[in-house]
């Protein structure tokens, strides 16, 4: 039981690449979360989806794309990469309502140069 | 707004102290607080608080929770350089699906 993984743990674009953060869970959890976490700002929701094929906008949503087409998995997609978007992302993943516990993959450490 | 507001935002102590965090919030239809430990990686869950004046409690933490002042505590006595971290307090509201989060406590103990 891997819990929430997520690749990759490090990477390095410039600006104007694109890429896809992977997040997996193994506990069939109903939903995910995408955060960035910035020095001084703290954790702040990107998307997040409630179920298979459904996401919605969190706090920070501009400049990023998801999707969830299996339960499983939740892709955070950077189309254009920009140095605003260097930070830390966490992916959290939480069993539908009878608990409200969010667990949490070990991070991706962006940098956009 | 919905919000998380936590104090102090850092601290230093040394090793045996006792430490009192605390954490406010104003939020529309309150579910339930959780409190995360991060230190140099993901936030890993120690305590969700849904009810007034019950005591969650794991080895030296505990947590208390007053939904008529709208605060909590996380206590830790006998404190360790181990428990050196930023503690995160969130809170459910609304319709229960997102955390709102606040900035965190650092927490440095000395040794």
């Amino acid at each position: 039981n891997a819990g929430v993984t997520q690749t990759p743990k490090f990477r390095v674009l410039k600006t104007g690449q694109s890429m896809t953060l992977l997040c997996a869970q193994d506990m069939n959890h109903e939903y995910m979360y995408w955060y960035r976490q910035d020095p001084g700002m703290g954790l702040r929701l990107i998307h997040y989806s409630v179920g298979e094929g459904t996401t919605a906008k969190g706090e920070v949503p501009d400049g990023y794309n998801v999707s969830r087409l299996k339960k499983q998995n939740f892709l955070l997609g950077l189309e254009s990469a920009a140095p605003s978007q260097t930070s830390v992302y966490f992916c959290a993943s939480r069993q539908r309502l009878s608990t409200d516990t969010q667990y949490f993959g070990p991070g991706t450490r962006l940098t956009v140069l | 707004e919905d919000k998380v507001v936590q104090s102090p935002l850092s601290l230093v102590v040394h090793e045996g102290d006792t430490v009192t965090l605390n954490c406010s919030y104003e939020v529309t239809n309150f579910r339930s607080l959780l409190w995360y430990k991060q230190e140099k990686k993901a936030p890993t869950f120690l305590f969700m608080l849904t009810s007034s004046g019950i005591e969650k409690k794991s080895g030296r933490l505990s947590s208390i929770l007053d939904k008529k002042e709208l605060f909590s505590i996380l206590n830790i006595t006998a404190t360790q350089t181990g428990d050196s971290a930023v503690y995160l307090c969130a809170v459910y509201a609304g319709n229960n699906r997102k955390l709102i989060w606040g900035l965190g406590t650092s927490l440095a103990v000395n040794p």
